[in-house]
């Protein structure tokens, strides 16, 4: 089993929709989870950390289900700015690696 | 902001060449990162550097690729006999700690022919 699976989309969306895609995770002692936004061609930037059972931050909300393993993003009101793809890490040792990505387009 | 810098932003090679991309992590950081893209799909763990001696490897990361913190700045990631397949976007991040936020640098691209 790959250590992090997302939903590969893609999603796209009208402008002021919601969007929630989920990633699920293999290593069952990972404490902390990132979910990081990758713009073509660019590096991934950090869109927000979860280290307990969720995270919110504006439009954003991060939910952490432990007992099934996974973790999941939810974009609310969201913008033509927030196409992009989504991409979610869940540490093991000193691996972090990538899960292959969420790709969201939002449309006019 | 303190950033991760990255040189050179673009490195064309003739297979069989040896490639030292370098990265300047931010400066207290103690834990470094390198990932490769190849276009089009996903990004891949390469190594994990921390304390002056490698952490965690990838399959990827073989004998033909070495890292290296020459002085207290740069990290460096050495190809030696660099392959068609090798061309990619390879990022360099940092974190302040193990398992932390990772901070990625722009990008060297690396194009082998």
């Amino acid at each position: 089993r790959k250590e992090v699976e997302q939903d590969p989309g893609p999603f796209n969306v009208p402008e002021g929709a919601t969007v929630a895609f989920n990633c699920t995770y293999s290593n069952s002692a990972s404490q902390s989870f990132f979910w990081y936004r990758q713009d073509c061609r660019k590096e991934p930037k950090l869109l927000m950390s979860v280290y307990s059972s969720g995270n919110e931050d504006g439009r954003f909300t991060a939910q952490l289900n432990r007992a099934s393993q996974y973790i999941s993003l939810l974009i609310r009101d969201s913008k033509l700015s927030d196409s992009a793809t989504y991409l979610c890490v869940a540490p093991k040792d000193y691996k972090l690696s990538f899960g292959a990505g969420t790709t969201v387009t939002v449309r006019a | 902001e303190p950033e991760v810098t990255q040189t050179p932003s673009h490195q064309v090679t003739q297979m069989g060449q040896e490639v030292i991309l370098r990265c300047v992590p931010i400066s207290n950081h103690l834990y470094f990162y390198w990932y490769r893209q190849i276009l089009g799909q996903k990004v891949e763990f390469l190594v994990s550097f921390y304390n002056n001696e490698i952490s965690e490897k990838s399959e990827i990361f073989d004998d033909q690729f070495s890292v290296e913190r020459p002085d207290g700045s740069n990290f460096t990631l050495k190809i030696r006999s660099t392959k068609l397949e090798d061309s990619a976007m390879y990022f360099c991040a940092s974190s302040g700690f193990a398992t932390g936020e990772l901070f990625f640098g722009e990008g060297s691209r690396l194009t082998v022919l």
